[in-house]
C-alpha cells in the first residue's frame, strides 16, 4: 500500500456527463500528479499540483480540470465526457525532499458508455 | 523533446531464463530514470531508480548515457515476475513529471 488513496474505484457514466475523481496523497506529500492510462495512448501525464498551486500541465484536455485543496487532497474534474475518455486515471504523490519518487494510488477506472 | 521507447510489447521467457527489458530514452540533459511495475492493472509500483543502483527482486538496471539506454535485467526469471513493466524519465523542468514508455508485458512461463 503506497498510502495514496483514490475514490471511487470504478465509475460508469454516459457521454456528455461530468465526473469528479478524488485523490488523497500520502501524509506530508505536497505534490499531486494525475495520469491517464488508456489502451491507445498508454500512460500520459495530465497535470501536477504542488501545495495548492498548479505546477505543470501535460496532455490535458480543456474539458478536464483539477485542483488541490488546503488539506492537499486533489480532484480531477472531467466534463462533456466522450467514449474516448474511458481509461484508468492514476494519482501519484511525492514529497518536497525527494520530488522524483512518486507513489501511485490504485486508480479510478472510468467507463463512458 | 523527452521520449522513452520500449521496443517490445511482449517478452515471453521460461522460468529460470535471463530477462532483459529494453528501454531507450531521448533527453538533452541529465535524466532521472525509473522502472515501474504494474501487476494485473493494479497500481504502479516503483521498482528501480537509476541513482540508487539497488537490486530489487533480483532486477538491476544500468544507465548507459552513450547508448541512451536503461535496460532492466534479471538473471533468472520467476513466474511471479509476470507483469507490465514501464520505463519512465523525469527531469527537464521543475515539475518532476514522469514520461512513460509504452510498456513491456513480461510473461514468465513455467
Amino acid at each position: 500500500d503506497s498510502g495514496v488513496t483514490q475514490t471511487p474505484k470504478h465509475l460508469i457514466t454516459a457521454t456528455g456527463q461530468r465526473v469528479t475523481l478524488r485523490c488523497s496523497p500520502r501524509s506530508g506529500d505536497l505534490s499531486v500528479y494525475w495520469y491517464q492510462q488508456s489502451l491507445d495512448q498508454g500512460l500520459q501525464f495530465l497535470i501536477q499540483y504542488y501545495n495548492g498551486e498548479e505546477r505543470a500541465k501535460g496532455n490535458i484536455l480543456e474539458r478536464f480540470s483539477a485542483q488541490q485543496f488546503p488539506d492537499l487532497h486533489s480532484e480531477l474534474n472531467l466534463s462533456s465526457l466522450e467514449l474516448g475518455d474511458s481509461a484508468l486515471y492514476f494519482c501519484a504523490s511525492s514529497e518536497g525532499r525527494d520530488p522524483y519518487e512518486q507513489y501511485f494510488g490504485p486508480g479510478t477506472r472510468l467507463t463512458v458508455t | 523533446a523527452q521520449r522513452v521507447t520500449q521496443p517490445e510489447k511482449l517478452l515471453s521467457v521460461f522460468k529460470g531464463a535471463p530477462v532483459e527489458l529494453k528501454c531507450n530514452y531521448s533527453y538533452s540533459g541529465s535524466p532521472e530514470l525509473f522502472w515501474y511495475v504494474q501487476y494485473s492493472r493494479q497500481r504502479l509500483q516503483l521498482l528501480l531508480r537509476h541513482i540508487s543502483r539497488e537490486s530489487i527482486k533480483g532486477f538491476t538496471a544500468d544507465l548507459n548515457k552513450g547508448e541512451t539506454s536503461f535496460h532492466l535485467k534479471k538473471p533468472f526469471a520467476q513466474e511471479e515476475d509476470s507483469a507490465m513493466y514501464y520505463c519512465a524519465l523525469s527531469g527537464e523542468d521543475s515539475s518532476y513529471k514522469l514520461i512513460f514508455g509504452s510498456g513491456t508485458r513480461l510473461l514468465v512461463r513455467p
